[in-house]
């Protein structure tokens, strides 16, 4: 089985500082990984994903993830953060045979902004 | 390009009653399609996908049915809503499995 550790419920950070959200994965080979991000009242969208090749992968909106198969983690950053970052954000993994394409998200950080 | 549309966006329902939230895919020929539950503040959980239209497995079992009448419709029901059904239900599809999912704006909803 197959499963995501955010270990960060909530964090709060200042316009223009840094950002880096931590995610851990278990699973028996390299799954693909995600970071989605969610609005408030809204659905998800996809920040970045990683399937195989460089660890290092970018995304929208000058997010980026390193793919750590020896620490088991895909942790999301930011160089500097606007205020229109505030969101929830899922990390997620799918197995690499999986017939219906079952993503495992974890709980999902909350992040802050602060102006 | 592709564009996926849930409806209603929000309901309040009695206890009891029945459900049905939709979900539509353009631009996308025989889609993967997904029903995924998020409770409020929680994280998602995957209820059912499609690959094909007819064909429908489901992931867990919430008292809840899926059923794909076309190839770009995917419908979520139940003929009686439990207060436990409340929150908020993600369409989503993919091109093939182990790919990328696609998520929809979201339907709301509040069981009272």
């Amino acid at each position: 089985a197959q499963s995501v550790t955010q270990p960060d419920a909530r964090v709060t950070v200042s316009e223009g500082a840094s950002l880096q959200l931590r995610c851990k994965y278990s699973y028996s080979a390299t799954p693909y990984l995600f970071w989605y991000v969610q609005y408030p009242r809204q659905g998800l969208q996809l920040l970045l994903k990683y399937y195989s090749g460089d660890p290092v992968v970018q995304g929208v909106n000058s997010f980026e993830a390193e793919f750590s198969k020896s620490n088991s983690s895909f942790h999301l950053q930011k160089a500097s953060v606007h205020w229109s970052d505030s969101a929830v954000y899922f990390c997620a993994l799918s197995p690499t045979n999986s017939a219906g394409n079952k993503l495992t998200f974890g709980i999902g950080t909350r992040v802050l902004v602060r102006p | 390009a592709q564009t996926i549309h849930q409806w209603p966006v929000a309901e309040i329902k009695a206890v009891g009653s029945p459900l049905s939230l939709g979900c539509t895919i353009k631009g996308k020929s025989s889609p993967n399609l997904y029903w995924y539950w998020q409770a409020t503040g929680g994280t998602l959980q995957q209820l059912f996908y499609s690959i094909t239209v007819g064909q429908v497995e489901s992931v867990v079992q919430l008292n809840l049915s899926a059923s794909r009448p076309k190839d770009d419709q995917f419908i979520l029901s139940t003929e009686k809503l439990l207060l436990s059904h409340s929150g908020f239900y993600l369409c989503a599809w993919s091109r093939d499995s182990g790919n990328t999912l696609y998520f929809g704006e979201g339907s709301r909803l509040i069981v009272v």
